[in-house]
């Protein structure tokens, strides 16, 4: 079984620029959901994505985009970066439909992201 | 607006203490999960609890989900070092299970 992977580890970006954040959900699993998680805090949920169409979002802006792909992989865009999307961004899959397990999610290792 | 409150945020203790953290909301909740997060990494799911009254157990870790669904507690007995870790409650609400609300955390250190 093979877990969540995320790409890049790190990644420093200007204020302005956009960013491209990858993941590649747990093996079986068919939803992934987006969180960014300040230093300190706890995550607050972006989105979710379900059969390659959102299926869910929170208190985020339009430039916070993303997409699933029929592999059920997932990109998080970010567009016209402001210093305070620097944050730890956290991908994690489940398997909708399932009983109790479509609660659980599991998370990737993340990607820090640094807007200067 | 927070919906699930931790507490204690933090928490630093001796190696072989026992410790209790709290997970807190006016909302019910149709499942709960907890976490433990090392820095600069994923967390890391620990236990599910679904129904009211529930008491799981992981080795030196309780986990207790209230009978009316609206808090929980974890429950470490003898921590040792290797407990040290951010600690994150997270709850799906009853009917809604797109978006997990998550509690800030609470930030163990043990020492030894």
């Amino acid at each position: 079984e093979t877990g969540v992977t995320q790409s890049p580890t790190h990644l420093i970006k200007t204020r302005g620029q956009q960013v491209t954040l990858r993941c590649s959900s747990q093996s079986g699993h068919n939803t992934v959901s987006w969180y960014q998680q300040a230093l300190g805090q706890g995550p607050q949920f972006i989105f979710q994505y379900y059969r390659e169409e959102e299926n869910g979002r929170g208190n985020f802006p339009p430039r916070f985009s993303g997409l699933q792909f029929p592999n059920y992989s997932s990109e998080l865009n970010v567009n016209a970066l402001e210093l305070d999307d620097s944050a730890l961004y956290l991908c994690a899959s489940s398997l909708a439909g399932g009983g109790s397990s479509a609660y659980e999610q599991y998370f990737g290792p993340g990607t820090r992201l640094t807007v200067t | 607006t927070q919906l699930l409150e931790q507490s204690p945020q933090f928490l630093s203790i001796q190696e072989g203490e026992n410790l209790t953290v709290y997970c807190n909301s006016s909302s019910v909740f149709s499942s709960l999960q907890w976490y433990r997060q090392e820095p600069g990494e994923g967390p890391v799911l620990l236990v599910t609890v679904v129904t009211g009254g529930e008491v799981k157990k992981l080795k030196r870790l309780t986990f207790q989900f209230g009978d009316a669904r609206k808090d929980s507690s974890l429950h470490i007995t003898a921590a040792q070092p290797g407990d040290t870790g951010l600690y994150l409650c997270a709850g799906y609400y009853a009917g809604n299970n797109r978006k997990l609300i998550w509690g800030l955390g609470t930030s163990l250190a043990v020492n030894p």
